[in-house]
């Protein structure tokens, strides 16, 4: 298993427009969790997932922001309708549950950029 | 809310010598986890130590260590024999009830040859 993987690894893309971005998880892992994190700060929680039912969303998610993670597997975080506020760095982690003292292995993330 | 707060921006270190991050964390939970993660420049972040709060021993792998001290809810690291390898944006981190971890804005350590 070569570990978390996000695709892709930037996107620039024009204010309004829709993007999607992808993370891979380690197999076998049943909780995915997406996080933002903007220059100079620490990642803030915006949702997870326990396999495919999400189980928590950040009040920072707007209803413009809608993820998914049919069957359990990889999951997709779109964002629509950009601002320039968006512009972040997207990282996707993944658990084994149940425990809390499991290690939540990060992907390299999605750089965003808003134009 | 739990919050976690680190509140040295930059820290600098000469190599082989010992440096300490600090971190303080907030919550009103008596069951949770603290972690100390690095995050490398363009590389993604991996777990460095945790510790269960409802342990009184500190933590330690190999280099690194923690001062877990519960009552005044602090969680220091502790890098001893700094190296090179070392730089990178430390986040500490606490899991409770919910979860998701909570990270604080984190320390850039610089280790100076």
């Amino acid at each position: 298993d070569t570990g978390v993987s996000q695709d892709p690894r930037h996107k620039i893309t024009k204010r309004g427009q829709n993007v999607t971005f992808r993370c891979d998880p380690i197999s076998e892992h049943n909780r995915l969790y997406w996080y933002r994190q903007t220059l100079g700060q620490g990642p803030e929680f915006l949702t997870y997932f326990q396999n495919e039912a999400q189980l928590e969303k950040s009040r920072l998610l707007s209803d413009r922001f809608s993820a998914e993670r049919p069957k359990g597997s990889f999951s997709t975080l779109e964002i629509q309708r950009t601002e320039q506020g968006d512009s972040a760095m997207y990282l996707c982690a993944s658990s084994l549950g149940p425990h809390r003292n499991t290690e939540a292995f990060f992907g390299q993330g999605t750089r965003l950029t808003v134009v | 809310a739990q919050t976690v707060t680190q509140s040295q921006p930059e820290m600098s270190v000469q190599e082989a010598e010992t440096v300490t991050l600090s971190c303080t964390y907030d919550t009103s939970e008596s069951d949770y986890y603290l972690f100390w993660y690095k995050q490398p420049p363009s590389r993604q972040m991996i777990l460095v130590i945790r510790q269960e709060a409802y342990k009184q021993q500190n933590a330690t792998e190999n280099r690194f260590s923690v001062n877990f001290q519960k009552a005044a809810k602090s969680f220091s690291l502790k890098i001893s024999d700094s190296q090179l390898g070392d730089a990178a944006m430390y986040f500490c981190a606490y899991r409770g009830a919910t979860n998701k971890l909570i990270f604080g804005t984190g320390t850039l350590l610089a280790v100076q040859p």
